[in-house]
């Protein structure tokens, strides 16, 4: 079966250390992956976007990893602050028969601690 | 300033009430999508536009409807709501890149539904 799995348990760091959060698919072959930051009873907010034939992006304080062997998205943000505690969620974006569909993961809670 | 908006924010209404929950987006954007979101299952997509006139069922279209008829607008229809569609739903908008594909999504502030 499909899936695409985030960590389920809320990832608690202090305050300057690098978060990692993890995004797992199976049985999707995405086109773009895509990493996107969400706080409470907002729409999410888009931060950085992957294609499949690349291994890395970086912006700013945020770096994505892909690798579509593994099946797997790595999303770091370093020199965490207060302000990066929200919940972040990835997405797949796959081309499908009449056009383009994007698949959303449950997300990861994020908490800095000052 | 570049936005997705849409109405109403919030609404309480009754079985089998049709309603329907517009989307505007002022980007230019070709692509368009509505979305639903539900505690423990994160945003599930409904249905999708490529396109004016160009729409196509997402994960979750059953007792739903969409129209694209500007590119700007599309409403998202419920003809007979449920109680099981009580949920808080997103517009997203994307422009299309050089493979003509969607890009990043740009989501309006949501629409909290709930169906008694």
């Amino acid at each position: 079966s499909q899936k695409i799995e985030q960590n389920s348990e809320a990832l608690n760091i202090q305050e300057g250390k690098t978060a990692t959060l993890t995004c797992n698919y199976t049985n999707y072959s995405p086109a773009y992956l895509q990493w996107y930051r969400q706080d409470p009873g907002r729409g999410p907010v888009f931060l950085l976007l992957i294609r499949e034939n690349e291994k890395e992006k970086r912006k700013e304080r945020l770096k994505v990893t892909f690798d579509t062997t593994l099946k797997q998205s790595l999303f770091h943000i370093t020199a965490s602050q207060p302000a990066d505690s929200a919940t972040y969620l990835c997405a797949l974006d796959m081309i499908s028969t009449g056009g383009f569909k994007t698949i959303f993961g449950a997300g990861t809670r994020l908490f800095v601690k000052a | 300033e570049a936005q997705v908006t849409q109405n109403p924010r919030y609404l309480i209404t009754v079985t089998g009430k049709k309603l329907t929950v517009t989307c505007s987006q002022n980007m230019n954007h070709e692509y368009m999508s509505w979305y639903r979101q539900d505690p423990g299952l994160g945003l599930r997509q409904i249905y999708y536009s490529m396109n004016v006139e160009v729409t196509d069922k997402g994960d979750v279209p059953e007792g739903y409807k969409v129209s694209r008829k500007e590119k700007r607008n599309f409403p998202l229809i419920l003809e007979s709501p449920s109680p099981n569609q009580t949920s808080l739903y997103f517009c997203a908008s994307s422009p299309t890149w050089d493979s003509l594909l969607p890009g990043e999504q740009y989501f309006g502030p949501g629409t909290r539904l709930t169906v008694t």
